[in-house]
């Protein structure tokens, strides 16, 4: 069974940084794009970023350019999210899934706040 | 502001279908698979429907896909009360060399 647990959410002041992890099992990860989606509270789905199999190919929106960072660890079969200079606007539910977009985790809360 | 514009909402009576659009441009739609979500509150989005018009295993045959142009459609038939739920097309843009998400679509049953 596939599964892809989201951590490391919480609450942090505007300016802040967190680090979203993302472990995954049931497939062979290596083999995947991946992607980060976000959804603000009321909102629709957004995409965040993803990266391909090997880490080499990485694209992000245009919002979070310059402050977020897509990366993996295919030995830990491990998706993370590293988010620095956090805006009242980047508080969303953020989710790991599939880049094809079949799997999807239950997401991590981060909310941006002071 | 999405490049992909959904109806807000649509509905229509139990056993009835309901179509929704999603209308891009070139640079997504026109050029690239679309796929759909269903997403119930508080809860992840489910895949659909992927490369415009397949389901994936265990989707039921009442939701179905077809793109034309720069325009996608997704139908449902027979509506059952459990199909309540926002719908969301989406698609790869090759000019913001992003994913891009529809605008959202609320189905009510009546």
């Amino acid at each position: 069974e596939v599964q892809l647990v989201e951590s490391g959410g919480g609450l942090v002041q505007p300016g802040g940084s967190l680090r979203l992890s993302c472990a995954a099992s049931g497939f062979t990860f290596s083999s995947y794009w991946m992607s980060w989606v976000r959804q603000a509270p009321g909102k629709g789905p957004e995409w965040v970023a993803n990266i391909n199999q090997d880490g080499s190919a990485k694209h992000y929106v245009d919002s979070v350019k310059g402050r977020f960072t897509i990366s993996r660890d295919n030995a830990k079969n491990s998706l993370y999210l590293q988010m620095n200079s956090l805006r009242a606007e980047d508080t969303a539910a953020y989710y790991c899934a599939t880049n094809n977009g079949d799997n999807w985790g239950l997401g991590t809360l981060v909310t941006v706040s002071s | 502001q999405s490049v992909l514009t959904q109806p807000p909402s649509v509905s229509a009576a139990p056993g009835q279908k309901v179509t929704i659009s999603c209308s891009g441009g070139s640079s997504n739609i026109g050029n690239n698979y679309v796929s759909w979500y269903q997403q119930f509150p508080g809860t992840a989005p489910k895949l659909l429907i992927y490369e415009s018009n397949k389901r994936p295993s265990g989707i039921p045959d009442r939701f179905s896909g077809s793109k034309s142009g720069t325009s996608a459609t997704l139908g449902i038939t027979g509506l059952q009360t459990g199909d309540e739920a926002d719908y969301y097309c989406g698609t790869w843009d090759n000019s913001l060399s992003g994913y891009v998400f529809g605008t959202g679509t609320k189905v009510t049953v009546l």
